[in-house]
């Protein structure tokens, strides 16, 4: 059973930074695209990211577009986050998903989800 | 753009049949994937490409799709049912991934 871990979340004033890591413990993770979604308290599932398994081909919202930055080493399992510029409306639990099939060239459907990591923009 | 509308709730007595819906907003064939999200919990896969059920669900849960409108079915519905339900989709057109609102499902 494939996990995955997200952590670095906190609480950042307004403007500030923070990057998020996904540990995911799966032998297959070069392989498969991964997606940043996050959800504001009390709100539905929002997509932010969405990267390929190669790290070449990127998507996101247009909430964060140019201001978060997802990338991945696939030498340590691991996919980021870099968000930038923070405001409140980005205040949100932050899960990380691993897309349902290999070598995915854009979001298919989200198969395996980490727990997430809290992100909070308040001054 | 693409919108996908859900109700905001749907009530049913165990046993009985619940059916979700998700408005594609006359976007076009889009493939429509389930997810069910407990209180305090990570978002779960349970139906993709519109009608597969994900590992692990049971066969009371079935997806449809007739273009202008997605459903989640869920038959003999059980306590432990209820949650909150999103639909998804990817629109090629914008190159974004789109969720519905989400429907409270109550198990009376």
């Amino acid at each position: 059973q494939v996990q995955l871990v997200e952590s670095g979340g906190g609480v950042v004033q307004p403007g500030g930074s923070l990057r998020l890591s996904c540990a995911v413990s799966d032998s297959t993770f070069s392989s498969y695209a991964f997606n940043w979604v996050r959800q504001a308290p009390g709100k539905g599932l929002e997509w932010v990211a969405f990267i390929r398994s190669d790290g070449i081909i990127k998507y996101y919202a247009d909430s964060v577009k140019g201001r978060f930055t997802v990338s991945r080493d696939n030498s340590k399992n691991t996919v980021y986050l870099q968000m930038d510029n923070l405001t409140p409306e980005d205040t949100a639990v932050y899960f990380c998903a691993k897309d349902g099939r290999t070598m995915a060239a854009r979001p298919l459907y989200f198969q395996d989800w980490g727990q997430g990591t809290m992100v909070t923009a308040s001054s | 753009s693409v919108v996908l509308t859900q109700p905001p709730s749907v009530s049913v007595a165990p046993g009985q049949t619940a059916r979700i819906a998700c408005g594609l907003n006359n976007s076009g064939r889009k493939i429509v994937n389930w997810y069910q999200q407990k209180p305090g919990q990570a978002p779960v896969l349970v139906v993709y490409d519109d009608i597969d059920r994900a590992s692990g669900i049971p066969e009371r849960f079935s997806g449809s799709n007739s273009g202008s409108t997605a459903a989640l079915t869920i038959s003999r519905v059980e306590a432990g049912d209820e949650a909150d339900y999103f639909c998804q989709v990817w629109d090629s057109y914008s190159n974004l991934v789109l969720f519905g609102g989400g429907t409270k499902l109550t198990v009376l």
